[in-house]
């Protein structure tokens, strides 16, 4: 399974929502996909899994959609501290990273 | 929960590196465990898994027949013997536990709920 993310880069005034998109090479469990946040210097953090399940913590503001090859993860009200590198992830059966959207300020 | 790697440095192409990751704040033989790589501004590369007693491990294509992953249940530690490095094994490994337990995984891989900070392996000659 190849993981594509779009856009690479993104450039957003806080407050904005913004959606970030993953597509697979083939048809994937909705189960199956994972999103991280990496801020500069950090290890990444899990946001969501199995597609649209948010773990303990992680607010309401991140949220989760798709099925088949196409999912993606919307940010609502975009604050300082959510301009990051997001990637996604897919799992299950194997284990791959799509190539991570870079949101920015603009 | 944390995880403390350890073991990264500047080595030459062609030789070996140990990584180790520490674990603590979980019962070390209820969780799968992960390594993750990040070359130098680039993004993340899963690298090798192993179950949460260690008998099924899995490798990425780019490292298989070279890495090997292992777990200390004496020590709650994980580890990657990394050999023959090529510059391509140039990023920063992170060790990750997986965020369902034995008793709770779906699915063979899971997804990874807690990394350690990483630790840099630098190949070059």
């Amino acid at each position: 399974i190849v993981l594509t993310q779009s856009p690479g880069n993104l450039s957003v005034s806080p407050g904005e929502t913004v959606t970030l998109s993953c597509r697979a090479s083939q048809s994937v469990s909705s189960l199956d996909i994972a999103w991280y946040q990496q801020r500069p210097g950090q290890a990444p953090k899990i946001l969501m899994y199995d597609t649209s399940v948010r773990p303990t913590g992680i607010p309401d503001k991140f949220d989760g959609s798709g099925s088949g090859t196409d999912f993606t993860l919307t940010i609502s009200r975009l604050e300082p501290e959510d301009f990051a590198v997001y990637f996604c992830q897919h799992y299950g059966d194997s284990v791959t990273f799509g190539g991570g959207t870079k949101v920015e300020v603009k | 929960v944390q995880l403390v790697e350890s073991g990264g440095g500047v080595v030459q192409p062609g030789r070996s590196l140990r990584l180790s990751c520490a674990t603590s704040g979980f019962t070390f033989t209820n969780y799968a465990l992960h390594w993750v790589r990040q070359a130098p501004g680039k993004g993340l590369e899963w690298v090798a898994f192993i179950s949460y007693d260690g008998e099924k491990k899995y490798y990425a294509d780019s490292v298989k027949g070279r890495f090997t992953i292992s777990r200390d249940i004496s020590r709650n530690t994980v580890s990657l013997q990394m050999n023959t490095l090529t510059p391509e094994d140039t990023a920063t490994y992170y060790c990750a536990r997986e965020g369902c337990s034995s008793a709770t995984c779906r699915a063979e891989l899971s997804p990874v709920d807690f990394w350690g900070q990483g630790t840099l392996v630098t190949v070059s000659s």
